[in-house]
């Protein structure tokens, strides 16, 4: 089946650094979704991509889908502590029943 | 932004017991709904996917006799853990969709601990 791999696992960073996360996958997908847990919620969607080459920005987030549709990666500006949490990639293929593959997620703690 | 409404938030159960989980799209239809399963610093594992009015289909793994999945409305779908045993302790989260490639949206989540 089709694979996604997250990488940092986690992340260390202090107050107002920029951080980079990213996801690629082993076959290409239609959709790339962001998405942020913070603990014991469910996933927030953040942000939605549904074009190679598309760039979307969303508030300090900024995502991309990369050109062979095989990756994407979120940047968050100037982090504050709020941005504490797991952040999760999925791609989706759309002939798949809406079904969404999942990163294995990007643990972010801020310190102040 | 579209609202899923999960219940309950958390449930202990006794060894044996079902235990049932609401899932509920609060101002919109829900063609599709996902179940998810998630263990400690873990990513989400669909368990199965749940249409309006139809059997849900499951992947891989997951006993359909276990995990029971009922899409009874275009607002509701449960899920009954049956003959629960610690080792179905676990995060259960919901997703819904309003229309098939749109996006989903997750409820809070339910904490189930099997004692």
């Amino acid at each position: 089946g089709q694979q996604l791999n997250q990488s940092p696992q986690s992340m260390f960073i202090q107050e107002g650094e920029d951080v980079s996360m990213n996801c690629t996958s082993s076959s290409i997908f239609n959709t790339w979704l962001w998405y942020k847990q913070d603990p014991g919620e469910g996933p927030v969607l953040l942000i939605a991509l549904y074009k190679a080459g598309e760039l979307t920005s969303n508030g300090r987030l900024t995502a991309q889908f990369g050109i062979t549709r095989k990756d994407s990666f979120l940047n968050i500006s100037a982090s504050i502590p709020s941005d504490v949490g797991i952040y999760f990639c999925a791609g989706r293929y759309n002939t798949n029943a809406g079904k969404s593959t999942f990163g294995d997620g990007t643990t972010l703690t801020v310190k102040p | 932004g579209a609202v899923v409404s999960q219940h309950p938030s958390w449930v202990i159960c006794k060894s044996g017991t079902s235990v049932k989980i609401e899932c509920r799209s609060l101002d919109f239809q829900a063609t599709t709904m996902f179940w998810y399963r998630q263990f400690p610093k873990q990513s989400l594992m669909l368990m199965a996917t749940s249409n309006e009015g139809s059997k849900a289909t499951y992947e891989q793994g997951v006993e359909k006799d276990k995990f029971l999945i009922n899409h009874a409305s275009l607002t509701l779908s449960t899920l009954t853990v049956t003959s629960a045993h610690p080792e179905d302790s676990s995060f259960y989260i919901c997703s819904a969709t309003e229309v098939l490639h749109s996006e989903a949206f997750f409820g809070q989540g339910t904490r189930l601990t099997v004692v």
